[in-house]
């Protein structure tokens, strides 16, 4: 069974720090890797997606991904406290359906 | 550019009934797949709609049915609800499978 380990947190850090949110996943097969936010009682909101090894930057997010370790990261620089939210890792693998499976979300909670 | 919309938003239900939600995909996109989230988990995939065929299911029982229509929109239906079958249920819709962009959500509740 496909697995999509976070560790649930909470992850609290100052305004104006990097938060560092990880996620493990356990299918060697899995080619595309996203990073949703969901406010409390809202939807998922996509905020960064990565197919190859290395790092990708959008703005303050930079998502780090290492196929090898079976690892994908977010790193949010310059954290608000508007950043405070759930972040779930998602991995899909390819082959004609792509449905990713969700990890349970690390709760952030940035503190003025 | 029209996201992805669900209806109702919220709807209660006693058990045994069924329920029907209702999903329109964004602009463009022709996949859809449901999500079950319960509180404090991850989304859990129910199953997807690719051109109208089922293109996938999740650990769900029969009575988790769906279709998609030509204009790519969707239903999710539940038969003989369960206490259990609260929660938030997620509509995401895609161009070819992802990435994938979700509603707002229908949150059911079961008395």
């Amino acid at each position: 069974q496909k697995e999509v380990e976070q560790n649930s947190g909470p992850l609290s850090v100052p305004e104006g720090a990097i938060a560092s949110l990880n996620c493990t996943y356990s299918d060697r097969g899995s080619q595309s890797f996203f990073w949703y936010r969901q406010y409390s009682g809202k939807s998922p909101e996509l905020i960064m997606s990565i197919y190859s090894n290395g790092d990708k930057e959008d703005g303050r997010f930079t998502a780090q991904l290492n196929k090898a370790s079976q690892y994908v990261s977010l790193l949010i620089r310059d954290s608000q406290p508007s950043d405070s939210a759930t972040y779930l890792c998602a991995v899909s693998t390819s082959g004609g359906s792509y449905i990713p499976t969700f990890g349970r979300g690390t709760s952030l909670i940035v503190h003025p | 550019e029209t996201g992805v919309t669900q209806s109702p938003t919220h709807l209660i239900k006693t058990r045994g009934q069924q329920v029907t939600l209702r999903c329109s995909s964004q602009s463009g996109h022709n996949t859809v797949s449901w999500y079950q989230q319960a509180l404090g988990q991850g989304p859990q995939f129910i199953f997807q709609y690719y051109r109208e065929e089922e293109n996938g299911r999740g650990n769900f029982p029969p009575r988790f049915s769906g279709l998609q229509f030509p204009n790519y929109s969707s239903e999710l239906n539940v038969n003989a609800l369960e206490l259990d079958d609260s929660a938030l249920y997620l509509c995401a819709s895609s161009l070819d499978g992802q990435p994938q962009h979700f509603g707002d959500g229908t949150r059911l509740s079961i008395l």
